[in-house]
């Protein structure tokens, strides 16, 4: 799997859109780009992925250059409740491989 | 179950004691993984079962570590003559298809603290 590269931590006022960048400039050509989050005390929760084309779920949206070297994944209206560790992750969609976590962003939404 | 359950939800040790920690992984789903998470840390993986086979224990630390599998569905992660290092939240998480090929599902995991 393609390593890859955030920043260790990140504040985003209540309401406003917060943007968690991924830098994953190895990425192979058969390799997806996976967000996952862990909220204290929990454990971690997928919220997305993608290959090439941007993607929208209800709970974020992934946008990935067009030379897949990077992403950012948008939370439109972050909310406390948004205040965890991110984690980005690549790896080939069929890969039956364990899933390898980094050390991940934190994010801190303030009032 | 609605989700991944796992117990104790946490557990204190004395040093040298053994423990059991216990994973009820979403019915029907193939895989589980367990993973080790240090404070401050991402989570580590420790090992991989499809159904009742164990195919990759290699995060697994020491030989004081072994985890089963035996029916394809609960899962059991015992630790042996616990030493203060093997402290930390141990996550239990399952998927419906083979490896982590799509999402996984993750427990709340076992906060174990060795004393």
């Amino acid at each position: 799997d393609a390593k890859t590269t955030q920043p260790p931590s990140m504040d985003c006022a209540e309401g406003r859109a917060a943007n968690l960048p991924c830098n994953h400039s190895t990425i192979s050509g058969n390799e997806y780009v996976y967000w996952y989050r862990q909220i204290h005390s929990q454990g971690p929760q997928y919220i997305i992925h993608g290959l090439k084309n941007n993607e929208t779920n209800e709970m974020a949206s992934l946008i990935i250059t067009e030379d897949r070297k990077s992403s950012t994944l948008i939370l439109p209206h972050a909310t406390l409740r948004d205040t965890a560790v991110y984690y980005c992750i690549v790896r080939a969609k069929y890969n039956t491989d364990k899933l390898i976590f980094g050390t991940g962003t934190r994010l801190q939404v303030f009032p | 179950g609605a989700g991944v359950s796992q117990s104790p939800r946490y557990k204190v040790a004395k040093r040298g004691q053994d423990v059991a920690l216990r994973c009820d992984p979403i019915s029907g789903h193939v895989s589980l993984f367990w993973y080790q998470q240090a404070l401050g840390q991402g989570p580590e993986f420790l090992t991989y079962f499809q159904n009742e086979a164990q195919l990759d224990k290699s995060g697994l630390p020491s030989d004081r570590f072994f985890a089963e599998r035996p029916e394809g569905s609960v899962s059991t992660l015992k630790i042996q003559r616990t030493q203060q290092e093997d402290s930390a939240v141990y996550l239990c998480a399952s998927s419906p298809g083979e490896g982590g090929s799509e999402k996984l599902f993750f427990g709340s995991g076992t906060q174990l603290s060795v004393l």
